[in-house]
This record gives C-alpha cells, sequence and structure tokens, in this order.
C-alpha cells in the first residue's frame, strides 16, 4: 500500500546535538511538507518542496534544514539553532500543488529535549 | 496573511449530530479542507471544498460561504470512534498557503 513512513516514532536529543528526522513517500507526489505541531495549536509550516532538489521555508524555518535529493525522501534536521524543539513533526505529501487534492500525513515523529 | 477560528472543544451524544464551524480571513482563498486527527495519530484529509454549497461523503458533510468567509463540517450518526481532533484549513493559493485551523476537539459520549 502507498503512504508516508516516518521514523522514528520517537526521538529523544540532548541539548546542542542535531538530529535527523526521515521522511519516505511511495505515492509518486511531487510536493512534501514538514509539519511542526504543538498542545493547542494548529500544524505550522517548516519547510515545503514541490519538486527534487528544491526547497522553500515555511513559516517557522529557523533551527532547521531539509534535503530534497529524491523525490521519495525529505529528511528533516532540527539544528542545536532550534532553541524549544520538543514537538510533534509530521511530514506530508500531496500530488499536486493547493489543497484540492488533500495532503497525505505519516504518523509522525515525537521529539523530546533531555 | 491568514487566520482561522474554530471551536477549541465540542461535546456530542452517540448517534447525534454535530457541526464545527471554522471562520477564516486570508489574503487570497482557493478552497477550505478538513482533515481528522485522532490523539497521538496522523491527520487524515475528509473533505474540500472549493465553491460555496454543500459536499456529502457518507456521514460526514461540509459546507462553504465564501461570501461569509465561513464553512462548517457536518457530523451525522455519530460514533465514539468519531472522538478526535477536527482541522480546517484554508488554501490561499501556491503550495505554502494551506493553514491550518487551531483544531476542534470532538467527544462523543454515551
Amino acid at each position: 500500500d502507498g503512504g508516508i513512513t516516518q521514523s522514528p516514532k520517537y526521538l529523544f536529543r540532548k541539548e546542542g546535538q542535531n538530529v535527523t528526522l526521515s521522511c519516505e513517500q511511495n505515492l509518486n507526489h511531487d510536493a512534501m511538507y514538514w509539519y511542526r505541531q504543538d498542545p493547542g495549536q494548529g500544524l505550522r509550516l517548516i519547510y515545503y518542496s514541490q519538486i527534487v532538489n528544491d526547497f522553500q521555508k515555511g513559516d517557522i524555518a529557523e533551527g532547521y534544514s531539509v534535503s530534497r535529493e529524491k523525490k521519495e525522501s525529505f529528511p528533516l534536521t532540527v539544528t542545536s539553532a532550534q532553541k524549544n524543539p520538543t514537538a510533534f513533526y509530521l511530514c506530508a505529501s500531496s500530488i499536486r500543488q493547493g489543497g484540492t487534492y488533500g495532503y497525505t500525513f505519516g504518523s509522525g515523529t515525537r521529539l523530546t529535549v533531555v | 496573511g491568514q487566520s482561522l477560528e474554530q471551536p477549541s472543544e465540542v461535546t456530542a451524544v452517540e448517534g447525534a449530530i454535530v457541526q464545527i464551524n471554522c471562520t477564516y480571513q486570508t489574503s487570497g482563498f482557493y478552497g477550505l479542507s478538513w482533515y481528522q486527527q485522532h490523539d497521538g495519530g496522523a491527520p487524515t484529509f475528509l473533505s474540500y471544498n472549493g465553491l460555496d454549497g454543500l459536499e456529502e461523503t457518507g456521514r460526514f458533510s461540509s459546507f462553504l460561504s465564501r461570501s461569509d468567509s465561513y464553512g462548517y463540517l457536518l457530523l451525522q450518526e455519530l460514533q465514539m470512534k468519531d472522538s478526535a481532533s477536527y482541522f480546517c484549513a484554508v488554501d490561499a493559493g501556491g503550495y505554502q498557503k494551506v493553514t491550518f485551523g487551531t483544531g476542534t476537539k470532538l467527544q462523543v459520549i454515551p
């Protein structure tokens, strides 16, 4: 079955560490996105990518970095510059731009700073 | 920018009907989407309204009034499994302009 796989499900980060969250899709979708979800808040866009080797900053990109070397993969690195990284991170993809066809989300990675 | 308002919590009885409202203010507008998210899970796409009116999908319906900048999600014949958070999302055009609301937590009680 097609879908989005995020790993790991839970991740613990020490202060000053960089960590990378994996996102892989086999839906043949062009567009991919990373969102952050905090309690009581909606989903906030971190980065998005329309095609391979191209990505754009979203609303809260500071302290994060991404790459899009393959259509199927869109990993997110949470750097030490992100001062409050504890959150639920969701990766999504869509067949084409806009919301018409909906986003398919992965099951998320819960990141905790220890 | 974009802003969306929806109630933070709603409680309804199993078998009943519930309506979750969403009002929005955007600099551009293409359509309104609805997503369901169970605790700890992934949001799942429910519906999209690009034009005024009602869209029906089984027990769920979604309505849009562009002139009022308003939409709602209607859930009929509520089941316990419908207990979840429901997000509206505005598509104002372009990849980065799908903005999500803060979500409405629906609790279905026996």
